[in-house]
């Protein structure tokens, strides 16, 4: 298993400034996952981030707007720019853990966004 | 899009089995099926996956059909703490097969 740590827990933040979320994990990892829950929505994922290369972003998401990072195997940063109260979600981080017959994903515990 | 249909909410009563339907049928022949809960304000968690095969651990069981088409959750006796939105999911067993959430099923457990 894989335990995951995101900073900030929440934050509410003014429209048009931007927030870097992290995401740290106890043990190395090969891909990392961002995604977005709206209120009331489910889980829509942003992009996936491999450590040594560019993120791959979903439709809809650009890099520009979600700029991320991946610096090692264990941590990644998701940047949310320019915000307005569209943004206002939770952000997890996930990554994948390989295990025999398995590919179970976890996730951390999420970053309350609210844009204001 | 989700490769996924399931009922939006159901009710459970406290002890009895809670028995959560998922319809599969595009599933190609290597895409496993695999369940996630997420409760309310934490983080998606795993529960279960399945090839063909019924499986079973210490938090569920899982009916796959004979045809793959579909699926059933079982949660033989539901707590309280078992109320959350399950997720079903279908994928391949690489790294690179991105998983898409459906909406999920609301499960209310109820006194």
């Amino acid at each position: 298993s894989a335990v995951i740590s995101q900073k900030p827990s929440r934050d509410i933040c003014q429209r048009g400034t931007s927030l870097t979320i992290q995401c740290q994990v106890d043990s190395q990892v090969t891909m990392m996952f961002w995604y977005r829950q709206q209120p009331g929505q489910s889980l829509t994922l942003i992009a996936t981030a491999n450590q040594g290369s560019e993120a791959t972003y979903e439709s809809g998401f650009v890099i520009d707007k979600f700029p991320i990072s991946r610096p090692n195997l264990t941590f990644s940063t998701l940047t949310v720019s320019n915000m307005s109260p569209e943004d206002s979600s939770i952000y997890l981080c996930s990554v994948e853990s390989l295990g025999g017959n398995s590919y179970e994903q976890y996730f951390g515990p999420g970053t309350r966004l609210t844009v204001t | 899009d989700a490769k996924t249909t399931q009922p939006t909410s159901m009710d459970c009563a406290e002890g009895r089995a809670a028995n959560l339907p998922c319809n599969h049928s595009t599933i190609s022949g290597n895409e496993y099926v695999y369940w996630y809960r997420q409760i309310h304000s934490q983080g998606p968690q795993y529960i279960i996956h399945g090839l063909k095969n019924n499986e079973t651990n210490e938090m569920a069981s899982l009916i796959i059909t004979e045809d793959r088409k579909s699926s059933t959750l079982i949660l033989p006796h539901a707590t309280l703490r078992d109320t959350a939105v399950y997720y079903c999911i279908v994928r391949v067993h690489t790294s690179y097969d991105k998983v898409i959430f459906g909406p999920g099923t609301s499960l209310s457990v109820i006194p």
